[in-house]
């Protein structure tokens, strides 16, 4: 089983400061790597697909890179809106797997 | 677009319990399809996959052997039978799309005595 390691696992901004979320996978998922959004209350959200494909509709100041074995997501310029858990997960191989995530904190 | 999960509630460990989850706005039969569920204070785990025809079928090594998921293209419908229920199976479940696309809003499952 691939083995997806978040960091930190805790995050406590200010609007307007950037997140930077890290992701490694215990072996490699070349590109076959998604991020998700998770808000109190709400079903999980779809931000970033194959590590920096955007979804329509994700504002532009969510960005993913990486390959291989590290990613990560960046937000630019947090929001207020952008509290929750956000996870990496991989669809190389089975068992698909997640993150253990990165919780965001708007101070 | 909408998914629709529904079937949680109380049960005993090593009870059975039937999640479905009905869909509506997309064409069902061309997308593959998993349950994915939140564990308390662990986060997300993914449960099951089903391909679009459901010759495909996988699963979690913690659910292998006791959950069965299945669906009905004519009816939009998707199912995830679950058996020999354990604590640690207490969660939301949520069906959505492979691609994770779409999601249903989550159906809270409880096993306790």
């Amino acid at each position: 089983e691939i083995v997806l390691t978040q960091s930190p696992g805790s995050l406590s901004l200010s609007p307007g400061d950037r997140a930077t979320l890290s992701c490694r996978a215990s072996q490699s998922v070349g590109t076959s790597l998604v991020w998700l959004q998770h808000r109190p209350g709400q079903a999980p959200r779809l931000l970033i697909f194959d590590a920096t494909d955007r979804v329509t509709g994700v504002p532009a100041r969510f960005s993913g890179s990486g390959s291989g074995t590290d990613f990560t997501l960046t937000i630019s310029s947090l929001e207020p809106e952008d509290l929750g858990i956000y996870y990496c997960h991989q669809r190389a191989k089975w068992p698909r797997t997640f993150g253990q995530g990165t919780n965001i904190e708007i101070k | 677009v909408q998914l629709v999960d529904s079937g949680g509630g109380l049960t005993r460990p090593g009870g059975s319990r039937r999640l479905s989850c009905t869909a509506s706005g997309f064409t069902f039969d061309k997308y593959s399809m998993n349950w994915v569920r939140l564990i308390p204070g662990k986060g997300l785990e993914w449960v099951a996959y089903i391909g679009r025809s459901s010759t495909d079928i996988f699963y979690s090594d913690s659910v292998k052997g006791r959950f069965t998921v299945s669906r009905d293209n004519a009816k939009k419908s998707l199912w995830l039978q679950m058996g020999n229920l354990r604590a640690a199976d207490t969660g939301t479940y949520y069906c959505t799309t492979a691609a994770f696309d779409f999601w249903g809003p989550g159906t809270p499952v409880v096993v306790s005595s």
